[in-house]
C-alpha cells in the first residue's frame, strides 16, 4: 500500500540536542511539506521541497533543518537553536493539482 | 500573508443536526480549496476539495464556494457522534505560491448523543 511514514511517533529531546524527524513517501509524490502543529495553532508551515535537491523556507523555518536528496525522503532536524521544540510535527506530500496533501501520522516531540 | 480563517467554535450540535462550519481566505488568486478533518491526536485526512462556485456533494458533506465573497463552507448533515473532530480549512496558493496549502486554525465540532 502507497503511503507515508512518518518516525519515531514519540521523541524526547534535551536541551541543546539536535534530534532528527524521518518522513519517507512511497506514493511517487514530487511536493513534500513539514508542519508544526500547537494548540489552537492550526498547522504551521517549516520547509517545503517540490523536487529533489531543492527546498523552500516556510513561515517558521527558525532552529529547522531539512534535506532532500531522494524524491522518497525528506527529513526535518530541529537543532538547538529551536528554543520551543514541543510540538506535534507533521509531514505531507502532494502530486498536485486538487488531490490536496497525504498526511503522515505525525512525530511528537518532547523536550526534557 | 496569505490567511485563512475559521470561525473559532467550538461548535456543539446534537446528532441528526446539520454542522455548519466557515471559512474565508485572503487570496484572491486561490482556485481550490480543502476540508480536512483531524481526530484528536491524529494526522488531518482529507474529506473534500472544491474548486468551482457552488455546491459539490459527497455523501452527508457539502462543500460551497463563493469566490467574490472568497468564502468557503462545509456542511455536515444527519451529524454523528463520530464527526466529532476538528475540521481545518485549506486554501491553495495562487501565483508563486500555486501547490503550497494554507490552512486555517481549525474548528472544533463535537456531535453529542
Amino acid at each position: 500500500d502507497g503511503g507515508i511514514t512518518q518516525s519515531p511517533k514519540y521523541l524526547f529531546r534535551k536541551e541543546g540536542q539536535n534530534v532528527t524527524l524521518s518522513c519517507e513517501q512511497n506514493l511517487n509524490h514530487d511536493a513534500m511539506y513539514w508542519y508544526r502543529q500547537d494548540p489552537g495553532q492550526g498547522l504551521r508551515l517549516i520547509y517545503y521541497s517540490q523536487i529533489v535537491n531543492d527546498f523552500q523556507k516556510g513561515d517558521i523555518a527558525e532552529g529547522y533543518s531539512v534535506s532532500r536528496e531522494k524524491k522518497e525522503s525528506f527529513p526535518l532536524t530541529v537543532t538547538s537553536a529551536q528554543k520551543n521544540p514541543t510540538a506535534f510535527y507533521l509531514c505531507a506530500s502532494s502530486r498536485g493539482g486538487d488531490y490536496g496533501y497525504t498526511f503522515g501520522s505525525g512525530t511528537r516531540l518532547t523536550v526534557v | 500573508q496569505k490567511e485563512v480563517e475559521q470561525n473559532s467554535g467550538p461548535l456543539s450540535v446534537p446528532e441528526g443536526a446539520i454542522a455548519s462550519l466557515n471559512c474565508t481566505y485572503s487570496d484572491r488568486g486561490s482556485q481550490s480549496f480543502f476540508w480536512y478533518r483531524q481526530y484528536s491526536g491524529k494526522s488531518p485526512e482529507l474529506i473534500m476539495f472544491i474548486y468551482s462556485n457552488g455546491d459539490k456533494e459527497d455523501g452527508r458533506f457539502t462543500a460551497q464556494l463563493n469566490k467574490a465573497s472568497q468564502y468557503v463552507s462545509l456542511l455536515i448533515r444527519d451529524s454523528q457522534p463520530s464527526d466529532s473532530a476538528t475540521y481545518l480549512c485549506a486554501a491553495e496558493g495562487g501565483g508563486s505560491t500555486l501547490g503550497r496549502l494554507y490552512f486555517g486554525r481549525g474548528t472544533q465540532l463535537t456531535v453529542w448523543p
